[in-house]
């Protein structure tokens, strides 16, 4: 069964850094391209970043380029986001999303930049 | 960026009854593989967003068969033949043709 379960949202002051983690298992994760996709509260999804199965391809919104960064560790099966410089409108609960068209998705963890 | 309007962004449905949404793009969603990356997505209320389609009419896994995806180059439909009680939530439409991904802005469904 592919599951993915991302960690590490929380309350960050604006300016800050947090790194999110999504713990893959149930499937071949190095063959397949990751997505980071957002939701900020009771609004629709905005789409953050990708990067394919062998990171060698990496794609931001204009909305977090130069702030946030992507990166995996394929022998650990795990996504990352490292976020920089954190400002409030970046709250949302944050979804990790398997494949190029996002077939499969996490539960979602909360991010919450205020101070 | 190619926007990707929804319509209606409220429908109020009937138990029984045909239901139907639209999403437009700005470009055509056509790859230079020839194939359109048109996904729909369905996100109950609490719930994380669950793919119905994909490549436009493609429909995902246990995705049941009163659910149809139609469209091509910048118009797309989703249309719902009966609708139960287990629809309602949000869908959203998203190309993964262009960079950016870019989503619709959701059409909320109710009874």
């Amino acid at each position: 069964e592919v599951q993915m379960v991302e960690s590490g949202g929380t309350l960050v002051q604006p300016g800050g850094s947090l790194r999110l983690s999504c713990a893959a298992s149930g499937f071949t994760f190095d063959a397949n391209a990751m997505n980071w996709v957002r939701q900020a509260p009771g609004k629709g999804l905005e789409w953050v970043s990708s990067i394919a199965g062998s990171a060698d391809y990496t794609n931001y919104a204009d909305s977090v380029k130069g702030r946030f960064t992507v990166f995996r560790d394929n022998s650990r099966n795990t996504l990352y986001l490292q976020m920089n410089r954190l400002r409030v409108e970046d709250t949302a609960t944050y979804y990790c999303a398997k494949g190029w068209s996002a077939d499969s998705w996490g539960q979602g963890t909360l991010v919450t930049v205020s101070s | 960026d190619v926007v990707m309007t929804q319509s209606p962004l409220s429908l109020p449905v009937t138990l029984g009854q045909p239901a139907s949404i639209s999403c437009r793009s700005t470009q055509s969603l056509v790859f230079s593989d020839g194939n359109t990356y048109l996904n729909w997505f369905h996100q109950r209320p609490g719930q994380s967003p669950r793919r119905l389609f994909f490549r436009v009419s493609k429909r995902d896994s246990g995705v049941p068969d009163r659910f149809t995806g139609s469209g091509s180059g910048t118009e797309f439909t989703l249309k719902i033949s009966r609708v139960e009680a287990e629809d309602v939530g949000v869908y959203y439409c998203m190309q993964s043709t262009h960079w950016p991904r870019t989503f619709g802005q959701g059409t909320k469904v109710e009874i």
